[in-house]
């Protein structure tokens, strides 16, 4: 089975830009959540969404923004991009949005900002 | 604040020498926590969840263990291979969010 999916791979823009990175959920998952990583860190995470209403938020600006699409792929968006936005973004998919429950990361896009 | 510490920031073992990583939290209300295996550039790769203190869970060379304060990852007989950040999370409260921490690079030298 195809695990999480996110495109693209690799990103290079320039400050001020704006930016869309897209996953995809493990076939059956019903919920995806964006986690930023910078080097040295572990994942911090920016937004949870299930059956496509949002379910949480983490401490980002308003510059974030995410949705999730009827199929349950989602996208995020990132505004007026700064220096520090460089990090790896990751996907994360779970059957459920509900109690506790595993979460299966995607292999990340590489987003660097000059 | 829910806080997850994870020690040492960094550990090389040779081939064969068993060693523990160690995961500390402070969350109100634990729902689960989850051990993750990090490759470089690459995204992290789920390995055991635990729901309560006591429980353990085994999986080839590594095994997990849960207490009220902290959880621990036993690598027995490690290979080059296993060599990889091991991230820590945990699921607390109403959140739905993992919180990480810093996670431990694992060096395992043949």
């Amino acid at each position: 089975d195809a695990g999480v999916t996110q495109s693209p791979t690799h990103l290079i823009k320039t400050r001020g830009q704006h930016v869309t990175l897209r996953c995809s959920p493990i076939s059956g998952h019903k919920s995806v959540s964006w986690y930023q990583q910078v080097l040295g860190q572990g994942p911090q995470f920016i937004f949870q969404y299930y059956e496509k209403e949002e379910r949480g938020r983490g401490n980002f600006p308003d510059r974030f923004s995410a949705r999730q699409f009827p199929n349950y792929s989602s996208e995020l968006n990132v505004n007026a991009l700064l220096l520090g936005d460089s990090a790896l973004y990751l996907c994360a998919s779970s059957f459920t949005g509900t109690g506790t429950y595993e979460q299966y990361f995607g292999p990340g896009t590489r987003l660097t900002v000059t | 604040e829910d806080q997850v510490t994870q020690s040492p920031e960094a550990l090389r073992l040779q081939e064969g020498e068993s060693s523990s990583l160690n995961c500390s939290y402070t969350v109100s209300g634990l729902r689960g926590l989850f051990w993750y295996r990090q490759d470089p550039g690459k995204g992290p790769e789920f390995l055991f969840t635990l729901y309560s203190a006591g429980e353990e869970k085994e999986k080839e060379r590594l095994k997990a263990t849960l207490t009220k304060k902290e959880s621990f990852l036993h690598i027995t007989a490690p290979k080059p291979e296993d060599s990889a950040t091991y991230l820590c999370a945990v699921q607390a409260g109403s959140s739905y969010k993992l919180i990480f921490g810093s996670g431990t690079r694992l060096l395992v030298r043949p």
